[in-house]
């Protein structure tokens, strides 16, 4: 059962446009989310996160936005740059829970 | 200051002999984390370890997986008579005790497992 769902295997997106990455969440416990991104042979790097007590959270060209009414959030990226090319993971916990459930991952390309 | 460290990178074992993974927290660092990924899968949580106690291993396979972090040195994450599905990469993580309800968590650069 998956928990935390990026139905998006793969996005491409041209340099200085907007990536916009979502994650869908079935746990209506859970009340922590985050993003992280991982290159090829590296482990994943912690980007953002947001509270649930939160509707958006921003960090330099990086903003999550959640919406809890419909168990679901974003990451946008903007400007996208080449080096923004990577997997990005959703992940989520629960009630003060250290453990994060993680989604398969989104695929970003950005394109000189 | 020096990441979470993860020994070896690559590893080969053939089915029927132990696996032994490394992971050193980032200094400060008080919870390590194991979590395992198969191919084009997200990582799944296997274990949360604090200083020779653990906490949660509801994500450890009932039979030939163990994990520990001792006093002293890294955490180990042990696996026994393995078998070619436990080829996958393992991402170990680790966090600072702040007092925060949940911590950021830190991955190393994992120990990819190949199983022959």
């Amino acid at each position: 059962d998956q928990q935390v769902k990026q139905n998006s295997p793969s996005l491409s997106v041209q340099e200085g446009r907007i990536s916009i990455l979502n994650c869908d969440y079935t746990n209506s416990m859970f009340d922590y989310f985050l993003w992280y991104k991982k290159y090829p042979a590296e482990g994943p790097t912690f980007l953002i996160s947001i509270s649930s007590i939160k509707d958006k959270n921003e960090d330099g060209r990086f903003t999550v936005f959640l919406n809890k009414s419909a168990k679901h959030l974003s990451l946008h990226i903007v400007p996208s740059q080449p080096g923004d090319s990577a997997v990005y993971f959703c992940a989520a916990a629960q009630g003060g829970s250290e453990k994060l459930v993680f989604g398969k991952g989104t695929k970003l390309t950005v394109n000189p | 200051n020096a990441g979470v460290m993860q020994n070896p990178r690559h590893l080969v074992r053939r089915r029927g002999q132990e696996a032994r993974l490394r992971c050193s927290p980032m200094k400060g660092h008080s919870h390590v984390y194991w979590y395992r990924q198969l191919p084009e899968e997200g990582l799944k949580f296997m274990v949360y370890l604090q200083k020779e106690n653990i906490i949660d291993e509801s994500g450890m396979p009932k039979e030939r997986f163990s994990a520990e972090f001792p006093k002293e040195g890294p955490s180990i994450l042990r696996i026994q008579q393995v078998v070619r599905g436990d080829s996958a990469a393992y991402f170990c993580a680790s966090s600072p005790l702040n007092g925060r309800a949940v911590n950021e968590q830190f991955f190393g650069p994992g120990t990819r497992l190949t199983v022959l």
